[in-house]
């Protein structure tokens, strides 16, 4: 099992705001990284670090932390947005670990 | 920028060894970073297999270790995975990535590779 635990699906209206949060104790000490999956595809990064964006990822995506807690915003969700997003961090031991993932559907 | 291309066998017995070969372009392993394996059963979330930086130094998955190696041809600018004694429930598809320097995530993947196990 996962020690980084996501809400398997989310729903969010076309437009609106989403958050999809990524809890574990690990993410007191480390940054999430955050990787979006579309259908037959492969990851792809969205976010990393503090709130990082790579080149082409649009301003509507950004992330924050808190505690035990990270989280991916997307402002203003668009239809193209529906996907898997998975968190990614490090174990208490210092692997690499991803979250089970969350399914989001834009209405 | 890099692009990486994962191949090897399709189909695997089961008790046997799965090999793979991921293929970078764009970018001397040699030069640096860490290059990793990742894996995704169907309709299931991600795995993290391990990772080798360009020197050799290999990490991997705790749940995984006894099974995996993970090599790199730096003359071939390519690196491998070897999973032994494998099961159905080694049955996903496989991607190969090209990680962060410093905090080890992925952030070039490969388009993956579907590996069934079956006899």
């Amino acid at each position: 099992s996962s020690e980084l635990t996501q809400d398997p699906a989310v729903s969010v209206a076309l437009g609106q705001t989403v958050r999809i949060t990524c809890q574990g104790d690990s993410l007191r000490s480390y940054y999430a990284s955050w990787y979006q999956q579309k259908p037959g595809q492969a990851p792809v990064l969205v976010i990393y670090g503090k709130n990082n964006r790579p080149s082409g990822i649009p301003d509507r995506f950004s992330g924050s932390s808190s505690g035990n807690t990270a989280s991916l915003t997307i402002t203003g969700a668009q239809a193209e947005d529906e996907a898997d997003y998975y968190c990614n961090s490090r174990d208490s031991s210092g692997n690499l670990v991803f979250g089970g993932g969350t399914k989001l559907t834009v209405l | 920028q890099v692009q990486l291309q994962e191949s090897g066998p399709g189909l695997v017995k089961p008790s046997e060894t799965l090999s793979l070969t991921c293929a970078v372009s764009g970018y001397s392993i040699s030069s640096g970073y860490y290059w990793g394996w990742i894996r995704q059963p169907p309709g299931k979330g991600l795995e993290w297999i391990g990772s080798i930086y360009h020197s050799g130094s290999t990490y991997y998955n705790p749940s995984l270790k006894s099974r995996v190696t993970i090599s790199v041809d730096t003359s071939k600018n390519q690196f491998s995975l070897k999973l032994s004694s494998v099961t159905a429930a080694d049955t996903a598809v496989y991607y190969c990535a090209r990680m962060d320097d410093s905090s080890g995530y992925p952030v070039y993947w490969g388009q993956g590779t579907l590996v069934t196990v079956s006899s």
